[in-house]
């Protein structure tokens, strides 16, 4: 079993306020690292896949980077609205193709 | 709506009961995952099947069990039920078998509980 870490565990900013939150993984039997955007009552919504080192994605407002040698990818929301709102997880997958999740980070932006 | 239905939304059964959850991927989709959340535990990986094989395995019980039809959807069976069992359940698809860098669509998931 690999060990994904994320921090914060929970974060709450104002509206308008960029943050950021990191998840951690053992590099090795390294394949790809997910991102996910789940929201209270409803399912996970896959946000990013990235699989290169030095890699980074963006979607809108909200964008990822990876490091593969030091095992970690940070997801950053710019400018942060209240539908913002939601668990964000990162999720390793190994050569094995086997997915192991993080605990999420929390986040609450206030109006 | 992702595409992906599952069904029962909602299963209360008794433990040492065997229950059957189904998931129906997107049109077109090939791979089928399942997931369990449960209270104490995060977001668990248990399998994925790609056209009908059993493609990658994850933190399954032998107790549980899964298929993938012709038609592309797919079953969890879980038997002997216990009271740890009570989670809900999702399945997600995806279009091909490389799943690990394929974008994953999750259905509404099925909440079982345990009794």
């Amino acid at each position: 079993i690999l060990n994904v870490e994320q921090s914060p565990q929970s974060l709450h900013v104002q509206e308008g306020d960029s943050t950021n939150f990191t998840c951690s993984f053992p590099s090795s039997n390294f394949y790809a690292l997910h991102w996910y955007r789940w929201e209270t009552a409803k399912s996970p919504e896959a946000l990013f896949v990235m699989t290169l080192n030095g890699d980074e994605k963006k979607k809108g407002r909200i964008s990822a980077t990876l490091n593969t040698k030091e095992g970690y990818s940070y997801l950053y929301i710019k400018g942060s609205q209240p539908e913002d709102s939601a668990t964000y997880l990162c999720a390793l997958t190994n050569t094995g193709n086997q997915f192991y999740f993080g605990t999420g980070t929390s986040l609450t932006v206030i109006p | 709506d992702s595409g992906v239905t599952q069904t029962p939304k909602h299963l209360i059964t008794a433990t040492g009961q065997r229950v059957t959850l189904r998931c129906s991927p997107r049109s077109g989709d090939l791979s089928v995952y399942w997931y369990q959340q449960s209270l104490d535990q995060g977001l668990q990986f248990l399998i994925q099947y790609y056209n009908g094989e059993e493609r990658a395995k994850g933190n399954i019980l032998e107790r549980f069990s899964a298929q993938q039809f012709p038609d592309l959807h797919s079953e969890l069976n879980l038997s002997s039920l216990e009271l740890g069992d009570s989670a809900l359940y999702f399945c997600a698809s995806s279009a091909v078998a490389g799943g690990s860098l394929d974008t994953q669509y999750f259905g509404p998931g099925t909440r079982l509980t345990v009794l």
